[in-house]
């Protein structure tokens, strides 16, 4: 069965600084793999969406990257804002299984 | 973007009781739909995969009886919760399905 860790588990940065979450994943055969924004109390926000045969994907300040045989994705976040505080969740799918990480709660200290 | 919405967005009950919660694709048709549940700080639990027109599937360790799901439509996904507990009080979010998962905003549910 696929299980996804994420790391760290939380963490804490200064305004303006750029950082990374770290997302592995123990079965290499997926389909893809998304990276989501939960505020607290809401629901998910995607944020990128890496095909299998994709290395990386941008989006404004965020780009996510995928190694496939490493069975590893990271999120990298550019001159972080206090906004950005939330919890991060990467999932991977196989088929029409999703397996969900354990999640990165982000504060972003102004 | 496509938008999947939930309805209540928090609802509290007594034990005994049931709860419907409502989940809707509101700009798409969606064939499959999620049900998670969610704990404080932990990240999401699949419960099942409603499928339109068809039975939902069922985790392991999750009471079908207990959470009924039906998929009547493209677009609407319900889960009812029969004869709440104070343990099935939690947060639980949908998603719907069209190459990549859409999720709804949640619904939090407190049984006294």
């Amino acid at each position: 069965k696929q299980e996804v860790t994420q790391i760290p588990a939380a963490l804490s940065v200064p305004e303006g600084e750029n950082l990374v979450l770290n997302c592995s994943f123990t079965d290499s055969a997926i389909y893809n793999l998304q990276w989501f924004r939960q505020d607290p109390g809401k629901g998910l926000t995607s944020l990128l969406l890496i095909q299998s045969s994709q290395r990386e994907q941008t989006s404004g300040r965020l780009n996510a990257s995928l190694d496939k045989s490493s069975g590893r994705s990271t999120l990298y976040i550019a001159a972080s804002q206090p906004g950005d505080s939330a919890t991060y969740l990467c999932a991977v799918r196989t088929g029409n299984q999703f397996y969900f990480g354990t999640g990165t709660s982000l504060t972003v200290i102004p | 973007g496509a938008v999947v919405s939930q309805h209540p967005s928090w609802v509290i009950c007594k034990s005994g009781t049931s709860v419907k919660i409502e989940c809707r694709s509101l700009d798409f048709q969606a064939t499959t739909m999620f049900w998670y549940r969610q704990f404080p700080k932990q990240s999401l639990m699949l419960m099942a995969t409603s499928n339109e027109g068809s039975k939902a599937t069922y985790e392991q360790g999750v009471e079908k009886d207990k959470f009924l799901i039906n998929h009547a439509s493209l677009t609407l996904s319900t889960l009812t919760v029969t004869s709440a507990h104070p343990e099935d009080s939690s947060f639980y979010i949908c998603s719907a399905l069209i190459n990549e998962q859409y999720f709804g905003p949640g619904t939090r549910l407190t049984v006294t």
